[in-house]
């Protein structure tokens, strides 16, 4: 049964720094997945969506790989803000499934 | 730009009313979908739907059904609210050719008094 797991659960930083956001899956068998933004009390935005054939996407200041042998995602921001503070949560397809896995998700502050 | 919708933002309903919320979607995908997101358990599949009238049960259907009479429209149903379905109700729709990336609609804070 796929497990997807993101820590830390919580993170602060100053403005300006570059971070990393992780993500674990149990199993590599994916189809793709995909990186959301949600802000307290919203939806879900999604960020980027990375195909288990690629290796990495990216959208302006965000960058994010996937590494399936070793069942493991990273997000990067780049040059953080303060309109960055959100939760981020990443999201596996299965193969073969129509279902979604969520990770719980991390808790971005950025600090002006 | 995709577009989901939902019904309603806040609703605050009574223990035992039947309670409807609504998702419409406004790209023609066929895969719709109801969470809900609870404080420590993250987001939990309710019911999909990969066609009109086709459904299938996610992880916790106790308490819920579903009705997609057509593409765009995904109607989670709750027969009789409980206070345990106080909750965070969120849609999202996908589909195929654009590689299954979900996306979502504003979400409904359901409280059941």
């Amino acid at each position: 049964k796929q497990e997807v797991t993101q820590i830390p659960a919580a993170l602060s930083v100053p403005e300006g720094e570059n971070l990393v956001l992780n993500c674990s899956f149990t199993d590599s068998a994916i189809y793709n997945l995909q990186w959301f933004r949600q802000d307290p009390g919203k939806g879900l935005t999604s960020l980027l969506l990375i195909q288990s054939s690629q290796r990495e996407q990216t959208s302006g200041r965000l960058n994010a790989s996937l590494d399936k042998s070793s069942g493991r995602s990273t997000l990067y921001i780049a040059a953080s803000q303060p309109g960055d503070s959100a939760t981020y949560l990443c999201a596996v397809k299965g193969s073969g499934t129509y279902k979604y896995i969520f990770g719980t998700g991390t808790r971005l502050k950025v600090l002006a | 730009d995709v577009k989901v919708t939902q019904s309603s933002r806040y609703l605050v309903k009574r223990t035992g009313e039947k309670v409807f919320l609504e998702c419409v979607q406004d790209m023609d995908h066929e895969n719709m979908f109801w969470y809900r997101q609870d404080p420590g358990l993250g987001l939990r599949l309710i019911y999909f739907s990969y066609d009109v009238k086709m459904k299938e049960k996610g992880d916790i259907p106790e308490g819920y059904s579903v009705s997609r009479e057509k593409k765009e429209r995904f109607s989670l149903i709750l027969e009789s609210a409980s206070t345990n379905q106080t909750s965070m109700y969120l849609c999202a729709s996908s589909f195929p050719t654009g590689g299954y990336e979900q996306y979502f609609g504003p979400g409904t804070r359901l409280t059941v008094t």
